[in-house]
């Protein structure tokens, strides 16, 4: 079946501007995880949904990110007012429900680049 | 979960050799993961181990696990270019939980 999707894949931006990234989650996960990865840095945690839980948010860096899932499937991850630190890949991943929920599958990523 | 620490940091070898990374970590897991990045994007998952096996196998890839030592290792045998990647570790608890990953090993597999 068709795996994690993201767009765009690569989005060049303006300090300043808004942007919004997309996922489109494998169907039947209820799992959603967003991660950022910076040039040369590790894997870096920004939120996850699960089912009709309240997300955890507890790795957006700043109140200019946010996130939000509709119908428990796509999720838009939005940055506000850019900055150039805010250039990196950033990864989408979805579980499923099943007794391997702990394996995550990865989106392509969009690579973003603030100028 | 918890950040393991993978070792060594760059790995190169010839095709057709095997490759043996390994990964350390601190406290009491459920399970231990290991995934490959290609060119800086594209996480695949590889196999999961949990805290009660020792050793999972899954085509030329071969897991192990020693909890009383906290470490695990990811064997590739018969390598290819095609493996030429970054591989982390995850070591994490039972159920949804989000990935924390080290530097890697960055494995080079030359023809």
């Amino acid at each position: 079946g068709a795996g994690v999707s993201q767009s765009p894949s690569n989005k060049v931006t303006e300090k300043g501007k808004d942007v919004e990234l997309r996922c489109d989650p494998i169907s039947g996960h209820t799992a959603l995880y967003w991660y950022r990865q910076s040039l040369g840095q590790g894997l870096e945690f920004l939120i996850y949904f699960q089912g009709n839980s309240a997300p955890d948010k507890s790795g957006l860096p700043s109140d200019r990110f946010s996130a939000e899932r509709t119908g428990g499937s796509v999720s838009t991850l939005t940055i506000q007012r850019t900055q150039q630190e805010d250039s990196a890949v950033y990864l989408c991943a979805s579980s499923s429900p099943g007794h391997q929920r702990e394996t995550q599958y990865f989106g392509p990523g969009t690579r973003l680049l603030v100028l | 979960s918890q950040q393991g620490e993978e070792d060594p940091q760059a790995l190169s070898i010839q095709e057709g050799e095997n490759a043996t990374m390994n990964c350390s970590y601190k406290t009491s897991i459920n399970n231990l993961q290991w995934y490959r990045q290609n060119s800086g994007r594209g996480l695949v998952h590889l196999i999961l181990i949990r805290s009660n096996e020792r050793e999972k196998h899954s085509g030329r890839l071969r897991v192990t696990l020693d909890t009383s030592k906290k470490s695990s290792s990811l064997l590739i045998t018969a390598s290819r270019a095609a493996d030429t990647a970054s591989y982390f570790c995850a070591p994490g608890n039972s159920g949804y939980s989000t990935l924390t990953f080290g530097k890697g090993t960055m494995l080079l597999v030359s023809p």
